[in-house]
């Protein structure tokens, strides 16, 4: 069973604040990394599929990068507002992409 | 536009009690799962169906069933409901993985509390 491990586990900013977080994965058998960011009373949405070594995403002001050599990926995000607190968790599918395991996210909390 | 509905968004049921919780998607989705969230832990998954009348265990399927009779529909059954299945249960649809790759699509959750 693949470990998926995120971190921090919490993170409170001030509004404005860039900030990142990190998940790591193994890197063997490698099959893809997904992003989601899961708002309270909310159903968590997709924010990036990831597969190739060296990839960067970008949706607005968040951003992502994947490493599968070394097994980690960082989400970032330049100027956190308000609407960005939510927990974000990072998922590693196996191949064919049925047993996907998730991480336990990192909750954010940005301050106005 | 919600586009995988979730039939309760808190449930209180008894030990023992035989509990459905039903899952619609309207995206034509091939696949769909189901998965429990605890505080402190990732998503576990307990079921999925890569089709109609297709399913397979996922990491915990104990004390649980489903059922998927038309494709876009997935239940999930607690057999006999105890109470350490009290959890937040995550529907999820995903269209068929091909050339490329998809994440998925969630309900926004059933909490159940079982007393």
């Amino acid at each position: 069973i693949l470990n998926v491990e995120q971190s921090p586990q919490s993170l409170h900013v001030q509004e404005g604040d860039s900030t990142n977080f990190t998940c790591s994965f193994p890197s063997s058998n490698f099959y893809a990394l997904h992003w989601y960011r899961w708002e309270t009373a909310k159903s968590p949405e997709a924010l990036f599929v990831m597969t190739l070594n060296g990839d960067e995403k970008k949706k607005g002001r968040i951003s992502a990068t994947l490493n599968t050599k070394e097994g980690y990926s960082y989400l970032y995000i330049k100027g956190s507002q308000p609407e960005d607190s939510a927990t974000y968790l990072c998922a590693s599918p196996n191949t064919g992409g049925f047993k996907t395991i998730f991480g336990a996210g990192t909750r954010l909390f940005v301050k106005a | 536009d919600v586009k995988v509905t979730q039939s309760s968004r808190y449930l209180v049921k008894r030990t023992g009690e035989k509990v459905f919780l039903e899952c619609v998607q309207d995206m034509d989705h091939e696949n769909m799962f189901w998965y429990r969230q605890d505080p402190g832990l990732g998503l576990r998954l307990i079921y999925f169906s890569y089709d109609v009348k297709m399913k397979e265990k996922g990491d915990i399927p104990e004390g649980y069933s489903v059922s998927r009779e038309k494709k876009e529909r997935f239940s999930l059954i607690l057999e006999s409901a105890s109470t350490s299945q009290t959890s937040m249960y995550l529907c999820a649809s995903r269209k068929r993985q091909g050339a490329r790759i998809y994440g998925y699509t969630f309900g926004s959750g059933t909490r159940l509390t079982v007393v």
